[in-house]
Formats: structure tokens, C-alpha cells, sequence
């Protein structure tokens, strides 16, 4: 079975600075997807990139990158210039070729963003 | 505005009441999920349907109860329910279930069992 770990349920970061939250998976598919959705209070699931194992770019959106480290089974979000709409829950997932669209979440990494 | 609705977004019942949870999808999705999240515990995804057809039931008891009409809308409905029950039930949709479609979440409907 597949897991997702979050290693840092919170995390804090200043105004304009640069943040990353860790994530790290276990699998043995070859074919898989990892996600990084945002929770803000509001309570709706936002996703805020995807990247396909098969390519080996790091995907981005904007200020949001990702580090994925396939051999290592890391897949990290950057927030670059963090702004106070950044703070909330983000959980790290992952869906594989077993699973369909099924997403295996992470405990989520609680984000404050101070002024 | 989100494509993914649920209503109503706040229900308290009591143990022995029966509701029912409504969710409404408007991107054109077939595939639709319910999941739980409960405090300090990952999201559990509780039920998928696939084309109106039930494709995962992911060991939730029966006093929960779903219901796919058609491809747009999903159901869950509730009935003696318990305490431990009271979560954030959140409503999504996709594409045909498929390794790597982007799931959309709707904003969730809150749950309270007294």
C-alpha cells in the first residue's frame, strides 16, 4: 500500500520570505501522480500543483514549486514571496496506477504566514 | 465561485435522526467521491462512483448510505449516526477515475452527532 508522510504538522514563515514543506511517499508503482493541495479556512480542497513521476522537470505555478525527488521518494513545495493568502492546511497526495483518481493524503502541514 | 457544491455546510443531528448530505458538481465530471476528515487525521476517502455506478466503497459502515442519481449530483445519506461521526465531510469530482485526473473538492459540509 501507498503512504504519504508529512513530517512538519506546522510551519511558519514571514511576509515575502520563502518557505518549503516536506513530503515523502512510499510506493512501488512506476506510474504515479503526487499533488500538493491547500486548505484554507474556508475548508475547500485547492490544488495547487501536480507532478507526474515520469517527468523529471519539476513542475511550478507561479510562486509554487515543487523539488521531486524520484530515487529519494521526496516531493517538497517551495512558496517563494510567501503572502498572508498562503496560510492554511496543505497536504501532500498521491494517486497511482492502482489506485485511479483515489488520492492517498499526508497529515497536512499547517502554515502561518506572519506580517 | 466553485464548481463543486454541498449542502447544506452545517448539520447537527441527533443519534437517531436520518439526513441527507447534497453535493452538485458543474464541470462536466463522471466520476464522484466522498471523503471524511476528521480532526488531526488524514483525509479518508469513504466512497467513489464512477458513471453513476458505485466503483469503491472503502469499508464505511452502513449507517451511511450514498446515492449517485446521475453523473452531476451525490448523495450521502445518514442515519443513526454516532458522536464519532461529527467530521467535515468533503464532496469531490473528476474525470473517469484514472491515475493522475485532477480531483476537485467542494467546500464541505460540516457534521455535528449529538
Amino acid at each position: 500500500a501507498q503512504t504519504v508522510t508529512q513530517s512538519q504538522p506546522e510551519m511558519s514563515v514571514q511576509e515575502a520570505e520563502t518557505v518549503t514543506l516536506s513530503c515523502t511517499y512510499d510506493t512501488s508503482e512506476s506510474d504515479y501522480y503526487l499533488f500538493w493541495y491547500k486548505q484554507p479556512p474556508s475548508r475547500q480542497m485547492i490544488l495547487v500543483i501536480r507532478q507526474e513521476a515520469y517527468k523529471q522537470q519539476n513542475a511550478t505555478e507561479n510562486r509554487f514549486s515543487v523539488n521531486f525527488q524520484k530515487a529519494a521518494k521526496s516531493f517538497s513545495l517551495k512558496i517563494s514571496d510567501s503572502q498572508l493568502g498562503d496560510a492554511a492546511m496543505y497536504f501532500c497526495a498521491y494517486s497511482g496506477e492502482t489506485s485511479g483518481s483515489r488520492l492517498t493524503f499526508g497529515e497536512g502541514t499547517q502554515l502561518t504566514v506572519n506580517p | 465561485e466553485t464548481g463543486v457544491t454541498q449542502t447544506p455546510r452545517h448539520l447537527v443531528m441527533g443519534m437517531t435522526n436520518k439526513k441527507s448530505l447534497k453535493c452538485e458538481q458543474h464541470l462536466g465530471h463522471n466520476a464522484m467521491y466522498w471523503y471524511k476528515q476528521s480532526a488531526k487525521k488524514p483525509l479518508e476517502l469513504m466512497f467513489v462512483y464512477n458513471f453513476k455506478e458505485q466503483t469503491e466503497n472503502n469499508s464505511v459502515p452502513s449507517r451511511f448510505s450514498p446515492e449517485c442519481p446521475n453523473s452531476s449530483h451525490l448523495f450521502l445519506h445518514l442515519h443513526t449516526l454516532q458522536p464519532e461521526d461529527s467530521a467535515l465531510y468533503l464532496c469531490a469530482s473528476s474525470q473517469p477515475t484514472g491515475p493522475g485526473n485532477t480531483i476537485y473538492f467542494g467546500e464541505g459540509s460540516w457534521l455535528t452527532v449529538v
